[in-house]
């Protein structure tokens, strides 16, 4: 079956714009999750959706940053009033339940996001 | 907190020779996964290979295996037959049973020479 798709693959925008990055999970994956990965560093969480529970936000770095799972299934990820900061590129991943706790997370492409 | 140290930035190997990446992590808990995934220029990650703490043996998958020594808390992966495919970043990764997000290391860039 299909992997995690995302969207749009690379985002050029100018600082101080609002962004919208979208995340498709695997089909019947409940789990889906956020990082983002700067230059020459390692992926940093910023969120973690599992069914219909509240999400953990704990790692987004500012009130900038939101993100909502309509259905259980699909992801959007908005950055208001962009910062330079804020270039990276931003990778999903889904998993199954965390009933499963042992199960890997499955990535996208990512969506490399330049600030200019 | 949970933290995973990569403290090699990058390594080369000749094509068909061995390499091992080493990777350290730190936690207080005791039941907790580990992993390590591969991310080419494509940008994916990809997941080479997993280790539940609560199993002595040693994960393999083909030409990859692990080698995990829980009281020094080392999680190495050793590549065999090196090849050319095998050029990516290398990521080390951590999770506990009770926390679902995954703690990543910064990574080391393999390089794999014809």
């Amino acid at each position: 079956g299909a992997g995690v798709s995302q969207s749009p693959s690379n985002k050029v925008t100018e600082k101080g714009k609002d962004v919208e990055l979208r995340c498709d999970p695997i089909s019947g994956h409940t789990a889906l999750y956020w990082y983002r990965q700067s230059l020459g560093q390692g992926l940093e969480f910023l969120i973690y959706f599992q069914g219909n529970s509240a999400p953990d936000k704990s790692g987004l770095p500012s009130d900038r940053f939101s993100a909502e799972r309509t259905g259980g299934s699909v992801s959007t990820l908005t950055i208001q009033r962009t910062q330079q900061e804020d270039s990276a590129v931003y990778l999903c991943a889904s998993s199954l339940s965390r009933d499963t706790p042992g199960q890997p997370q499955h990535f996208g492409d990512g969506t490399r996001l330049s600030i200019l | 907190a949970q933290t995973v140290t990569q403290s090699q930035p990058e390594m080369s190997v000749q094509e068909a020779e061995t390499v091992t990446l080493s990777c350290t992590y730190d936690t207080s808990e005791s039941n907790y996964y580990l992993f390590w995934y591969k991310q080419p220029p494509s940008r994916q990650m990809i997941l080479v290979i997993r280790q539940e703490a609560y199993k002595q043996q040693n994960a393999t998958e083909n030409r990859f295996s692990v080698n995990f020594q829980k009281a020094a808390k080392s999680f190495s992966l050793k590549i065999s037959d090196s090849q050319l495919g095998d050029t990516a970043m290398y990521f080390c990764a951590f999770k506990t049973g009770a926390n679902s997000k995954l703690t990543f290391g910064k990574g080391i860039t393999l390089s794999v020479r014809p």
